[in-house]
């Protein structure tokens, strides 16, 4: 089965703490793996992905095939980070159809 | 130019009543994308448009739910004999063929 896992439903840090948001994946062969983000009252958007291997934002997602994992880190977390972030990817045999995690609440304080 | 644009905004209907969703892709997009994104279930695809091949339909929870796509462009996600386990927003995106997807703002459906 296809399927993305998100296991913390909210993540709590303060400003300047890391982050990281944690994406497990099950799927066989080369998934390709995104991570999204919707800001209070925004879009959902495109944060990365991993076929790009960039950083956005600060933050970096580095895919780990043998513990099927796409987490996302950030060094040094800011108050406007604050959000609902996704993992996805896009299932097998189709053209583009983005199966989601159910995401997870990132709250950054001051 | 425009992102993507759905309508209405909000949605409250009684069980039972039929209601359209509309969808108005970025121009020259030809992949249009119907979501579903509930407080239980997450973020869940529904049905996939790609120009004038035959849609994924896929994803649809039941034959209450049928989408059509006009002209290659504006979408209607129509839900027959709305139940309240159907209320949730409602998220379109569109993309070019293997593009990032961008994503509307959502119509949010409250059955009562």
């Amino acid at each position: 089965a296809q399927r993305v896992t998100q296991p913390e439903k909210l993540l709590s840090v303060f400003k300047g703490a890391p982050v990281e948001l944690k994406c497990n994946y099950s799927y066989s062969g080369s998934p390709e793996l995104f991570w999204y983000v919707q800001y209070s009252r925004q879009r959902l958007q495109l944060l990365l992905r991993h076929i790009s291997r960039e950083s956005i934002k600060g933050f970096t997602a580095d895919l780990n095939k043998g513990e099927t994992s796409f987490h996302l880190k950030k060094p040094f977390a800011q108050e406007e980070d604050s959000a609902m972030y996704y993992c996805a990817l896009i299932r097998r045999g189709s053209q583009g159809n983005l199966i989601f995690g159910k995401g997870t609440k990132l709250s950054v304080k001051p | 130019g425009a992102g993507v644009s759905q309508s209405p905004s909000n949605k409250v209907t009684e069980k039972g009543k039929d209601v359209e969703l509309r969808c108005d892709p970025i121009s020259g997009h030809t992949a249009l994308y119907w979501y579903r994104q509930s407080l239980g279930q997450g973020l869940e695809f529904l049905i996939y448009f790609q120009g004038n091949s035959a849609p994924d339909k896929s994803g649809l929870p039941s034959d209450r739910f049928s989408a059509e796509r006009t002209g290659g462009s504006v979408s209607t996600l129509t839900i027959q004999r709305t139940q309240q386990e159907d209320s949730a927003v409602y998220l379109c995106a569109s993309s070019r063929p293997g593009g990032e997807q961008f994503f509307g703002p959502g119509t949010r459906l409250t059955v009562l």
